[in-house]
């Protein structure tokens, strides 16, 4: 199956920093997707972008397939934005990274 | 809307005995349902995933099953837990194709 690296693993920003998290993935995808779990294990998801540059609020997120990365950008982080963020890959059968554990320190 | 709907919460169970984790969607048909283990602070892990009614894809050789009795419903089951079946289980669904996937709150269990 594809494999998926998400770098780094761990991040501890200041409240009001921005930060960008790295997805790579081996081969190529239909299907990426950006999950945020909060400290409590609920899973929402942020995103689906195969391709192209998708904003939501203050998280944007940029897939470019061709060289088989994702980028997800947190900007103005809160301390709500803590969790661990993961990225998935592949066909209906996703395909999960390790994730990024984000710390936002008020 | 479309909800999701896992249960219980938690569960505590011990070694040897069966083990049922139901989920339900509702305000959809005919979704791809899936059921995903996570291991604590690791990533997630497909088990399984049904495209209908009868149809259940293995991912993981393990002591776990899983049924999908109608449509809208997925359940998770075990004739007896081993202590290596402790975990986060997560239901999820998404429409048939490529989409969003959407997750349930979870069930935390520990097998003692």
């Amino acid at each position: 199956g594809i494999q998926v690296e998400q770098s780094p693993p761990d991040l501890i920003l200041q409240e009001g920093a921005n930060s960008t998290l790295r997805c790579n993935f081996s081969d190529s995808v239909n299907n990426l997707q950006w999950f945020h779990q909060n400290p409590w294990g609920q899973l929402i998801n942020l995103f689906y972008i195969p391709s192209g540059t998708k904003q939501n609020g203050r998280l944007s997120a940029t897939t470019v397939a061709t060289e088989r990365y994702s980028l997800l950008y947190i900007s103005s982080s809160q301390t709500t934005d803590s969790g661990v963020y993961f990225c998935a890959v592949d066909d209906y059968k996703l395909s999960f990274g390790a994730g990024t554990t984000v710390t936002v320190r008020a | 809307s479309q909800t999701i709907h896992q249960w219980p919460a938690t569960l505590v169970q011990p070694v040897g005995s069966p083990l049922s984790l139901e989920c339900t969607v509702e305000g959809t048909s005919n979704p791809n349902l899936y059921w995903y283990r996570q291991a604590a602070g690791r990533g997630l892990q497909l088990l399984f995933y049904s495209v209908g009614i009868g149809q259940i894809s293995s991912e993981v050789p393990q002591n776990l099953s899983a049924s999908r009795p109608q449509d809208r419903q997925f359940i998770l089951s075990s004739k007896k837990l081993l202590l290596s079946d402790s975990g986060f289980y997560l239901c999820a669904w998404s429409v048939q194709g490529t989409s969003p996937l959407h997750f349930g709150n979870g069930t935390r269990l520990t097998v003692t």
